[in-house]
């Protein structure tokens, strides 16, 4: 059964700082990996989506994949308060209609 | 544009009432849906999910059903609540199977056993 670890619990940034989040995984048979915020209150929205080895930049979001190492991670530039929230790191099989999740990163920018 | 309703917005219930959660997705046909719960916090187990019309997969037995009995309704009931039933849930949408495909999230239901 697919494990899905994220790591800090909880991390506090000052606003303008940049934020590392991180997430392991258990199979090596993953295919598709997906990083969503929460805001309170709110549904999951999905940030951005890797797939490949490497790097993939989206404005101020850099996510980071290595398979070999069972590792993901998402890393926020210049964090605004608006950024503060609960994130997960979600994680795919092929072909399938499940995502596994991690247990979350919970977020706090201070001014 | 898709909107996802879910309703309602909370509920207080006591231990042992039946319970009924509804989704509406609008503006996009056939959508594949799902249903999650995630404790005040945590993280999120889906429940079921949906690619058509009548049918529905179960992805964990926490003693709820769904049911979708119309291409843009999905529904989560159970006839017995249990304390362990509190928490959020929420009902999403895709285009394709979510492997490689967003999610698309409701604001959720809050749901209080008492």
């Amino acid at each position: 059964q697919q494990k899905v670890q994220q790591s800090p619990e909880s991390l506090i940034v000052p606003e303008g700082g940049m934020a590392s989040l991180n997430c392991t995984f258990s199979d090596r048979n993953s295919q598709y990996f997906w990083w969503y915020r929460q805001h309170s209150g709110e549904g999951p929205k999905a940030l951005m989506s890797i797939f490949s080895n490497g790097d993939k930049k989206e404005g101020r979001f850099t996510a980071h994949l290595n398979k070999a190492s069972l590792y993901v991670s998402l890393h926020i530039k210049d964090s605004q308060p608006s950024d503060s929230a609960l994130y997960f790191c979600a994680v795919s099989l092929d072909s399938n209609y499940q995502l596994i999740w991690g247990s979350g990163t919970k977020l706090i920018i201070k001014p | 544009a898709q909107t996802i309703h879910q309703w309602p917005v909370a509920e207080i219930k006591a231990v042992g009432s039946p319970l009924s959660l509804g989704c509406t997705i609008k503006g996009k046909s056939s959508p594949n849906l799902y249903w999650y719960w995630q404790a005040t916090g945590g993280t999120l187990q889906q429940l079921f999910y949906s690619i058509t019309v009548g049918q529905v997969e179960s992805v964990v037995q926490l003693n709820l059903s769904a049911s979708r009995p119309k291409d843009d309704q999905f529904i989560l009931s159970t006839e017995k609540l249990l304390l362990s039933h509190s928490g959020f849930y929420l009902c999403a949408w895709s285009l394709i199977q979510i492997s490689n495909e967003r999610l698309f999230f409701g604001h959720g239901t809050k749901l209080s056993v008492l």
